[in-house]
């Protein structure tokens, strides 16, 4: 069965520079939801979309944007990059609220 | 606003014994979700298993099952016959039933299968 799929799954950056992580969701899944989750610390909502619509948004700061594209896939845009934005990043996608299923992860390292 | 409280940072158990992990949550919502994830070393992030809160039976899958108590707000997962394949962190986590479905985590229990 197809899975979420995320890419890459390392990133290493500097600092203040720009992070692009890519999301393409089960085929036929309506929402996308992305989460942040720093060392030993349980997973944080970000933002989620809807029918390419952005539907929440969480503790997302104003250095990171998203957005859903016709082809259903999500991209998360990261600038200014700050040491503690190392992290581990998923998204997930989901039918309405069946299948919540989740990518394997991009592990985004700031240097 | 939903909660979600896992009062055991760390438990361990041993091969082939039954563990139970615990969790409570709160709510406002009369329809919502509640899921136990398991995140092994290598972080991926694993359903374990899902009880929709409508439902008064409690959900099992093989092993796991939970004992979902709605009135006390708590949701603890019982693993049977442990296998070491369990060690990993298991997250208890909730959403609201209706359009918003991002999930609350709690802290994370990590579990040890001791051989």
């Amino acid at each position: 069965a197809a899975g979420v799929i995320q890419s890459p799954r390392h990133l290493i950056k500097e600092k203040r520079e720009t992070a692009t992580l890519k999301c393409y969701p089960i085929p036929r899944h309506d929402t996308v939801y992305w989460y942040q989750q720093g060392p030993g610390q349980d997973p944080q909502f970000l933002i989620s979309f809807y029918e390419k619509m952005q539907s929440d948004k969480g503790s997302i700061p104003d250095r990171f944007s998203a957005q859903q594209f016709s082809d259903y896939h999500s991209e998360l845009n990261m600038s200014s990059l700050e040491l503690g934005d190392s992290a581990l990043y998923f998204c997930a996608s989901s039918l309405l609220v069946n299948g919540y299923t989740f990518g394997s992860g991009t592990r985004l390292t700031v240097v | 606003a939903q909660t979600v409280t896992q009062s055991q940072p760390e438990m361990s158990v041993q091969e082939a014994e039954t563990v139970t992990l615990s969790c409570t949550y709160d709510t406002s919502e009369s329809n919502y979700y509640l899921f136990w994830y398991k995140q092994p070393p290598s972080r991926q992030m694993i359903l374990v298993i899902r009880q929709e809160a409508y439902k008064q039976q409690n959900a099992t899958e093989n092993r796991f099952s939970v004992n979902f108590q709605k009135a006390a707000k708590s949701f603890s997962l019982k693993i049977s016959d442990s296998q070491l394949g369990d060690t990993a962190m298991y997250f208890c986590a909730s959403h609201s039933g209706g359009s918003n479905y991002k999930l609350t985590f709690g802290k994370g229990t990590l579990l040890t299968v001791n051989p």
